[in-house]
């Protein structure tokens, strides 16, 4: 099993520019989250989802946009880019918020990505 | 307000030189708290779960434990292979699913 992965690993925008961060996760787990990981702030949720076809906010939404059409995917966008976006972006899974041992989450090894 | 706070920011240590961290937390019902550690360059690696006060576990070196208030993680014998940004998180009953983290400490062990 790959367990959870990210594309792109790096990647330099311009202001005002677009991009996609894709997550991908074989662990058939119920829920997804995508963090961004900056000095001295820790980790800090943007956006999760609980199951296929939901999403909800996290602490830091704005600025960002995400979808979840299948189950393993889920998708993190940028629709125009800003200097304060510049990061690590981390995206995990875990199989479900309700039980005991299952809640933990297993994370990516991260993009970081430079807006100019 | 759900927060979590470690401390030391960093430690250094030397090779065989046993400690803690700690890790206080305030959460409104708390369904867990997790460790993760953080190698440089990668994404954080599950440790630990702990439920209630009084549980403890174990995995080679490294023992968390924790009461109603915060967790320690105690490091015995370090080895230069323990060097990580070790991170403590907590899940609240109200917030299905999210972990609120704490800024890590960065532990630093020399031969």
């Amino acid at each position: 099993n790959a367990g959870v992965t990210q594309t792109p690993k790096f990647r330099v925008l311009k202001t005002g520019q677009s991009m996609t961060l894709l997550c991908a996760q074989d662990m058939n787990h119920e829920y997804m989250y995508w963090y961004r990981q900056d000095p001295g702030m820790g980790l800090r949720l943007i956006h999760y989802s609980v199951g296929e076809g939901t999403t909800a906010k996290g602490e830091v939404p704005d600025g960002y946009n995400v979808s979840r059409l299948k189950k393993q995917n889920f998708l993190l966008g940028l629709e125009s880019a800003a200097p304060s976006q510049t990061s690590v972006y981390f995206c995990a899974s875990s199989y479900g918020a309700s039980g005991g041992w299952k809640n933990e989450q297993f994370f990516g090894p991260g993009t970081r990505l430079t807006v100019l | 307000e759900d927060q979590v706070t470690q401390s030391p920011e960093a430690l250094r240590l030397q090779e065989g030189e046993s400690s803690s961290l700690n890790c206080s937390y305030t959460v409104s019902g708390l369904r867990g708290l997790f460790w993760y550690r953080q190698d440089p360059g990668k994404g954080p690696e599950f440790l630990f779960t702990l439920y209630s006060a009084g549980e403890e576990k174990e995995k080679e070196r490294l023992k968390a434990t924790l009461t109603k208030k915060e967790s320690f993680l105690h490091i015995t014998a370090p080895k230069p292979e323990d060097s990580a940004t070790y991170l403590c998180a907590v899940q609240a009953a109200s917030n299905t699913g999210k972990l609120i983290f704490g800024q890590g400490t960065t532990l630093q062990v020399k031969p």
